[in-house]
């Protein structure tokens, strides 16, 4: 299993591109979640899923979007990205509420 | 709002030494309490996964314990390695919620 990938590891995006960071697993897990980590705050939910089909959202969603149509994919979409969004991801996924998988991470910076 | 607490910020001990990271939260109507390990530039790994109906775990080395009435877990390193040095995360996951509330850490540093 490779368990939960990200890709890119590292992008540069300039203020108002669009871009989509991509998460995969192949745990055939329902639950699917993205944080950002930012120094001194921890890492904070923007947006999760419990299954294909179902969304919703967490602490700080604002400027972003997600959905999932499949069980393996739950890619996270920056609509018009702003410097406040520079910040290292993370996709996790979890069975049920049990133990939760992160991947590697991508490095976002916003100039 | 449920709020996770990690004390100490940073913690430097000499190879050899048995150790305890602290985390408390707010909240204890909690599912279960993760630990997690990030080494520099990298992702989480999962060390210990505590039930709310569970005392402690152990893997290892590695103790984690839970007492879910006073808000407070703790994870006991035995005999620390230099390659223990990392940033030490707990996190809650409340009753009914997907998303877990994480602690800003513990950094540890082993010393040779």
């Amino acid at each position: 299993n490779a368990g939960v990938t990200q890709t890119p590891k590292f992008q540069v995006l300039k203020t108002g591109q669009s871009m989509t960071l991509q998460c995969a697993q192949d745990m055939n897990h329902e639950y699917m979640s993205w944080y950002r980590q930012d120094p001194g705050m921890g890492l904070r939910l923007i947006h999760y899923s419990v299954g294909a089909g179902i969304t919703d959202q967490g602490e700080v969603p604002n400027g972003y979007n997600v959905s999932r149509s499949t069980t393996e994919d739950f890619p996270l979409r920056l609509l018009s990205a702003a410097p406040s969004q520079t910040s290292v991801y993370f996709c996790a996924s979890s069975a049920t509420r049990n133990e939760q998988f992160f991947g590697p991470g991508t490095r976002l910076t916003v100039l | 709002k449920q709020e996770v607490t990690q004390i100490p910020a940073a913690l430097s001990v000499p190879e050899g030494e048995n150790l305890v990271l602290n985390c408390s939260f707010t909240d204890s109507a909690i599912y279960n309490l993760q630990w997690f390990r990030q080494d520099p530039g990298k992702g989480l790994t999962s060390l210990l996964l505590i039930q709310s109906s569970q005392r402690e775990q152990t893997s290892g080395r590695l103790n984690a314990s839970l007492d879910k009435s006073s808000g407070r877990s703790t994870l006991y390193i035995a005999a620390s390695q230099p390659g223990d040095s990392a940033t030490y995360l707990c996190a809650v996951r409340e009753t009914g919620f997907q998303k877990l509330v994480f602690g800003t850490g513990t950094r540890l540093l082993v010393s040779p």
